[in-house]
């Protein structure tokens, strides 16, 4: 699977949007992005994924570039529940392991 | 609809004695995964199962760890002999298989947290 790229951290305000940016320079034709988060040692949680199109549901939007090297999740409302780390993943269909990097830790302000 | 459920929440162990993690997936999942959170780092895949079946365990210690998932009944990772670096966060996930370009997403358990004394 191809690697990510996430900066460590992340400051938002509350009720701005947050975009967490991430790289994926080597992906391939066939690999899909996705996205989970983790709230405080809690069990991960599916956020989106996407291939090459923009994606869009009620828990954020994703944007990936044309040529598919990165990408950036927008959460349009940060609210202070929305503080965890971000896990951005590449994985194509028939390889189900999900490999977790460092992802980025966003932290919303009050 | 409940959730992916694992037991124990928390579970300590001497040295030496056994660990058994227990996963049982959502209503109608028939795919299993195992990851471990070490302290501070993200999650590692261990292992993938079907009924019956290990699918991939490139990620799992090969010695003193095993994992099953049996016709009927939960998900078990079982560590043998545990030493104090087994002491982590053990998460199971479990998914349908769907077709590609389909939404395989992993739903998570809220994990167990071994403590090796």
């Amino acid at each position: 699977d191809a690697k990510t790229t996430q900066p460590p951290s992340m400051d938002c305000a509350e009720g701005r949007a947050a975009n967490l940016p991430c790289n994926h320079s080597t992906i391939s034709g066939n690999e899909y992005v996705y996205w989970y988060r983790q709230i405080h040692s809690q069990g991960p949680q599916y956020i989106i994924h996407g291939l090459k199109n923009n994606e869009t549901n009620e828990m954020a939007s994703l944007i990936i570039t044309e040529d598919r090297k990165s990408s950036t999740l927008i959460l349009p409302h940060a609210t202070l529940r929305d503080t965890a780390v971000y896990y951005c993943i590449v994985s194509n269909f028939g390889n189900e392991k999900l490999t977790f990097g460092t992802g980025t830790r966003l932290t919303i302000i009050p | 609809n409940a959730g992916v459920m694992q037991n124990p929440r928390h579970l300590v162990r001497r040295r030496g004695q056994e660990a058994r993690l227990r996963c049982s997936p959502m209503k109608g999942h028939s795919h299993v995964y195992w990851y471990r959170q070490l302290p501070e780092e993200g999650l590692k895949f261990m292992v993938y199962l079907q009924k019956e079946n290990i699918i991939d365990e490139s990620g799992m210690p090969k010695e003193r760890f095993s994992a099953e998932f049996p016709k009927e009944g939960p998900s078990i990772l079982r560590i043998q002999q545990v030493v104090r670096g087994d002491s982590a966060a053990y998460f199971c996930a479990s998914s349908l298989r769907l077709l590609a370009g389909a939404n395989n997403e992993q739903f998570f358990g809220p994990g167990t947290r071994l403590t090796v004394l």
